[in-house]
């Protein structure tokens, strides 16, 4: 089947600490996305990259970073420099390019930092 | 610019009941719309699409028309059961980019 996964479901961490959330699609879709959401509240872009080797700032990038070198893999970093990352992490694709397509997400991540 | 408004939560009806959630939006151009559903813990699925004025998405029993003279796209469900429960975000894509609501958190009781 076709999809978005992300791992871990679930992922704690010391303040201070970077950690790497993973995310994958076997949709063969060209734009992948990361949005954050907090209790209550609508998404955020972080980050997207429309091509592989090639990625740009959504409204809330600082202190997070992407990389984009496959196209099936779009991973994110929440660095120490966030200073408030405890929230629902949600990756997304998109047939092509363009911000304008439907987007698809993936299950989740949960990230609570202490 | 492009934006989305729509109808703030929460909303609780009981089980069968008929269910409007209100989405209006603001945009340049030929907008697509869409109704995105995101059950607790999970990510948002896709409900239902329109890509131009007067076509009705539809799809599990929920509908919705794009109206271009009242700029809206309003979600409906004639008989809700308790499984319908989560939060719903009504989006729209054009222009290079996709924007969300904040979502309407619905709970259907028995």
């Amino acid at each position: 089947d076709g999809g978005i996964t992300q791992s871990p479901k679930y992922l704690f961490r010391k303040e201070g600490q970077n950690v790497t959330l993973s995310c994958e699609q076997n949709l063969n879709h060209d734009a992948m996305y990361w949005y954050r959401q907090d209790p209550g509240q609508g998404l955020r872009l972080i980050y997207y990259s429309q091509i592989v080797n090639d990625f740009q700032k959504g409204d809330i990038a600082e202190g997070y970073s992407v990389s984009r070198e496959k196209k099936e893999s779009f991973p994110l970093t929440v660095t120490s420099a966030q200073k408030n990352p405890t929230a629902f992490y949600l990756c997304a694709s998109s047939l092509q390019g363009s911000l304008s397509y439907e987007q698809y997400f993936g299950p989740g991540t949960r990230l609570t930092v202490t | 610019g492009n934006s989305v408004t729509q109808m703030e939560g929460p909303v609780t009806l009981s089980e069968e009941a008929f269910l409007t959630i209100n989405c209006t939006y603001t945009a340049t151009g030929y907008p697509s719309l869409f109704w995105y559903v995101q059950y607790p813990g999970e990510g948002l699925q896709l409900l239902l699409k329109a890509t131009k004025a007067d076509d009705k998405g539809s799809n599990k029993g929920f509908e919705a028309t794009y109206r271009k003279e009242t700029t809206s796209f309003h979600l409906e469900k004639g008989s809700v059961q308790v499984s319908d429960s989560a939060v719903y975000f009504c989006a729209l894509s054009g222009g290079n980019q996709f924007y969300f609501g904040t979502g309407t958190s619905l709970t259907v009781i028995p």
